[in-house]
């Protein structure tokens, strides 16, 4: 399958602070990644679908301002928790879609995921 | 609000038997339907998809889809304890940016050798 690559794995942060998380298509190009976040023994909840070269479109209960996306290249998008505060604590996952080859037909491949944790 | 509906489990079955996984989904534009496999701690990994009616059979894993019902199953034979984690049931819907999966909350398989 497609490989996404997520970096970094875990990160520890104290409240206030910002924090950057990327997400890499290492072998294909992704007009459109996605950004999910997990609590313990919960679902995986879309928080944003990213669109390279536009605005990301996020969903309901997200605060854009918070969640700062940025999908700059075909290859290459970052989720930043800004302000970081105890209750962003979570597993954030990005996922990517495969653009224009047709052996694949709309499934996600997911990254490793970031741990984040806000002291 | 489009669900996707899952079991939470745990469902214990022991090696070798045949462990059957089911989910229910709200959206009936949904088109495309997968199933992933989660273990503690990582990211899900893409176990099997299904567009049509039927059943869609890959090795050990069967895909059963019933659109007129909107109801998903994943059976799994001969289980072995690898099989051991958290199986997502996901839903392609239209969202106001394209389409999006929507994950259910997933249903806690442990095979007990």
């Amino acid at each position: 399958g497609a490989v996404v690559s997520q970096h970094p794995s875990r990160v520890i942060c104290k409240s206030g602070t910002s924090v950057k998380i990327e997400c890499r298509s290492l072998d294909f190009q992704a007009t459109t990644m996605f950004w999910y976040r997990q609590f313990p023994k919960q679902s995986l909840m879309l928080m944003a679908t990213s669109n390279e070269g536009s605005k990301a479109t996020y969903e309901q209960g997200v605060e854009k301002d918070k969640f700062l996306i940025n999908h700059a290249s075909l290859t290459l998008s970052t989720l930043t928790v800004t302000s970081a505060h105890p209750e962003d604590s979570s597993f954030y996952i990005c996922s990517a879609r495969v653009s224009g080859l047709q052996k694949y037909t709309g499934e996600l491949f997911f990254g490793e995921g970031s741990r984040l944790t806000v002291l | 609000q489009k669900e996707v509906e899952q079991n939470s489990g745990p469902l214990s079955v022991p090696e070798g038997a045949i462990a059957s996984l089911n989910c229910t989904y709200s959206d009936r534009g949904s088109q495309s339907f997968f199933w992933y496999r989660q273990y503690s701690g990582k990211s899900p990994e893409l176990i099997m998809f299904i567009y049509s009616n039927g059943d869609k059979e890959d090795g050990r894993f069967t895909a059963q889809l019933n659109k007129a019902s909107q109801y998903v199953s994943l059976l799994i034979r001969d289980s072995q304890p690898s099989d051991s984690a958290t199986y997502l049931c996901a839903v392609n819907s239209i969202n106001q940016a394209g389409t999006a999966l929507i994950f259910g909350k997933g249903t806690t398989l442990s095979v007990s050798s």
